[in-house]
């Protein structure tokens, strides 16, 4: 079966610029992810999505971060506008299981962004 | 909070011998745990899972065990290969199907 697949997979901007990373889960896989990882950290989650629903949003700065899944499948994460500290690596995972039942999730290699 | 811990951030260990890399978790809430690995430039990928219904779940050269009594799970690999460094992050979930993933372990096998 295909990945998880993301891009791009780098961007460089400067601070207060805008940014957009794409995923496409694995087909089926009714739950997405969206992480941020940061060099030397464990990846931290920013947002889940159940279909086209978000199931957990609590760690997502607002004021700055957006996320959207309008059709269930693929989904698009926005910075606007980007700070220094937002220099990460965005990895998104999908699972194949409802939110209540856990399985394994499935990564792809993520977008690098790199903040000037 | 809700953390994942990871007791060392470094492992060396020689090719051909076991490893074990160890993780606490706080969450009791947690039910199921997973163990996944990172290569650089990579997104993680899973190795393998435990549910908090099991002590010892057994793959092909890895093990996991998990002790409920101190929230601790531990990732025993055999005979360690040169492909098996890289970063191992341990996970907990809770039924809601929320991860949360410690710091990792950089695994470095010298030949």
């Amino acid at each position: 079966e295909a990945g998880v697949a993301q891009s791009p997979r780098y961007k460089i901007i400067e601070k207060r610029q805008s940014v957009a990373f794409w995923c496409n889960p694995i087909s089926g896989h009714a739950t997405l992810y969206w992480y941020q990882q940061i060099l030397g950290q464990g990846p931290k989650l920013l947002i889940q999505f159940q279909n086209n629903g978000v199931v957990d949003d609590s760690q997502l700065p607002k004021d700055r971060f957006s996320a959207e899944r309008l059709k269930g499948v693929d989904s698009t994460l926005k910075i606007q506008p980007a700070k220094l500290e937002d220099s990460a690596v965005y990895l998104c995972a999908s699972s194949g299981q409802g939110a209540s039942s856990n399985q394994p999730q499935h990564f792809g290699d993520g977008t690098r962004l790199s903040i000037l | 909070g809700e953390s994942v811990g990871l007791h060392l951030p470094t492992l060396s260990v020689q090719e051909g011998d076991n490893s074990i890399i160890n993780c606490a978790y706080s969450n009791s809430a947690s039910d199921y745990f997973i163990w996944y690995k990172q290569e650089s430039g990579k997104g993680p990928q899973f190795i393998i899972d435990i549910r908090s219904n099991m002590d010892k779940r057994q793959g092909q050269r890895v093990t996991v065990l998990l002790n409920k009594t101190v929230k601790h799970l531990s990732l025993q690999i055999a005979a360690t290969q040169p492909g098996d460094s890289a970063v191992y992050f341990c996970a907990e979930s809770t039924n809601a199907g929320k991860s949360t993933f410690g710091d990792g372990t950089t695994l470095t096998v010298k030949p």
